[in-house]
């Protein structure tokens, strides 16, 4: 079982709706939760980061954390076709590492 | 406030050849972070700095690659020999702090391609 699970994807959304990416981690004692957005040929640059369970919104995106179910998601409200690229799931756990996802490939047609 | 700088951009070597990579740290950011990123993957850690300490080495595969951060500011990766397999974008990363806050501000990688 890897560490760190997300969907490689594509997840197709039309522009304007909702994209829903999913992350689920092994590690309970994991504390940090970390979604990074990697454009084709680019380097990560970090969206959100969560903490605790339940919600964190910022702009457009909306960070879940269920620390029960190991799982943390990431909305994207109003997607735009500047959205497409690949989304990482990354969790420090519980021995201070951080772990990256595979990442999930979010295409958003106009 | 100026990014994490690397180089070279792209590399190209044979196999067998060696290779060094460059990183220098957003300022004042005490860790330092080489990832290996295969095309489809997500980016994997070889080896963190602390200053200029190791704190963790475990995936960084050390009878070819070997890194060093002498003065706790920049850091060199290098491989030698290279393999098919080390064909990759090798990330340098940065934080102020490290583990549960650490948030990590990449460099624009170094593209590799072994042949």
């Amino acid at each position: 079982q890897k560490e760190v699970e997300q969907n490689s994807g594509p997840l197709s959304v039309p522009e304007g709706a909702i994209a829903s990416l999913n992350c689920t981690y092994s590690d309970r004692g994991s504390q940090s939760f970390f979604w990074y957005r990697q454009y084709s040929g680019k380097s990560p640059e970090l969206i959100m980061s969560i903490y605790s369970n339940g919600d964190k919104e910022d702009g457009r995106f909306t960070a879940q954390l269920n620390k029960a179910s190991q799982y943390v998601s990431l909305l994207i409200r109003d997607s735009q076709p500047s959205d497409s690229a690949t989304y990482l799931c990354a969790v420090v756990n519980a021995g201070n590492m951080l772990t990256f996802g595979g990442g999930t490939r979010l295409m958003v047609k106009p | 406030e100026a990014g994490v700088a690397q180089s070279p951009r792209y590399k190209i070597i044979e196999k067998r050849q060696s290779v060094a990579f460059w990183c220098n740290p957003i300022s004042g950011h005490a860790t330092l972070y080489w990832y290996q990123q295969i095309l489809g993957q997500g980016p994997k850690l070889l080896i963190q700095f602390q200053n200029n300490g190791v704190v963790d080495d475990s995936q960084l595969p050390k009878d070819r690659f070997s890194a060093e951060r002498l003065k706790g500011v920049d850091s060199t990766l290098k491989i030698q020999p290279a393999k098919l397999e080390d064909s990759a974008v090798y990330l340098c990363a940065s934080s102020l702090r490290t583990g549960l806050d650490g948030t990590q501000y990449f460099g624009p990688g170094t593209r590799l391609l072994v042949l």
